[in-house]
């Protein structure tokens, strides 16, 4: 069965402690994994897109990467604007629409 | 701020009335997406519109009926709706539904709230 799997639920760091977020997955035929940051009462923001394992992108104090099983999303030194929920959503080839994980909702402390 | 405009914000609603909610993009996206969120869950996907022609109806009941009269418009007609339809309606919008590993770009949403 197609799934998507993020990891922790829920994350709480200090302003300027580092970590990952880690989303899982199992589809055939991966075409593509997107990143969205989402604060609360807004809409999905769109990050990143990776297509191929070994793939990385940046922005800012955010680097995605992928493998052919999952993928991270580190965060360098967070600020406290940087506290969202963070999803993952993965486009395979037999199927139109995109699955989405469940989120972490990442919390950072002045 | 956000390429995709929905209105409005907050809608307030009892379970006799009609409302639509309306929802537009200009970056010449040719699928158009309408999703339903429930707080702490992800997006859940109701209806694709790709190239104006309902192409995905994720078993949605019919008190939801979407349209799009246009290449840049997408609206959800709402008539008859339960408690349980409360929630954030989002829309969404990219390059080409056939083209899914282009990203999907969403708007704020509609908060809902049925009485």
């Amino acid at each position: 069965e197609d799934q998507v799997t993020q990891s922790p639920e829920a994350l709480r760091l200090q302003e300027g402690e580092s970590s990952s977020l880690n989303c899982s997955y199992t589809v055939s035929g991966l075409r593509g994994l997107f990143w969205y940051r989402q604060d609360p009462g807004k809409g999905p923001e769109f990050l990143f897109t990776l297509y191929s394992a070994g793939e990385e992108k940046e922005k800012e104090r955010l680097k995605a990467t992928l493998t052919k099983k999952e993928s991270f999303l580190h965060i360098t030194a967070p600020k406290p604007e940087d506290s969202a929920t963070y999803l993952c959503a993965v486009a395979h080839s037999s199927a139109s629409k995109i699955i989405f994980g469940s989120g972490t909702r990442l919390s950072i402390r002045p | 701020d956000t390429e995709v405009t929905q209105t409005p914000k907050h809608l307030v609603m009892g379970m006799t009335n009609k409302k639509s909610l309306k929802c537009e993009q200009h970056m010449g996206h040719r699928a158009m997406y309408w999703y339903k969120q429930k707080a702490k869950k992800p997006p859940e996907l109701m209806f694709v519109y790709s190239y104006e022609k309902l192409s995905i109806n994720e078993s949605v009941p019919s008190r939801f009926s979407p349209e799009c009269p246009n290449s840049s418009l997408l609206n959800l007609h709402l008539h008859a709706l339960q408690p349980e339809d409360s929630a954030l309606y989002l829309c969404a919008s990219s390059q080409a539904q056939g083209q899914n590993n282009q990203p999907q770009h969403f708007g704020d949403g509609t908060r809902l709230s049925i009485l």
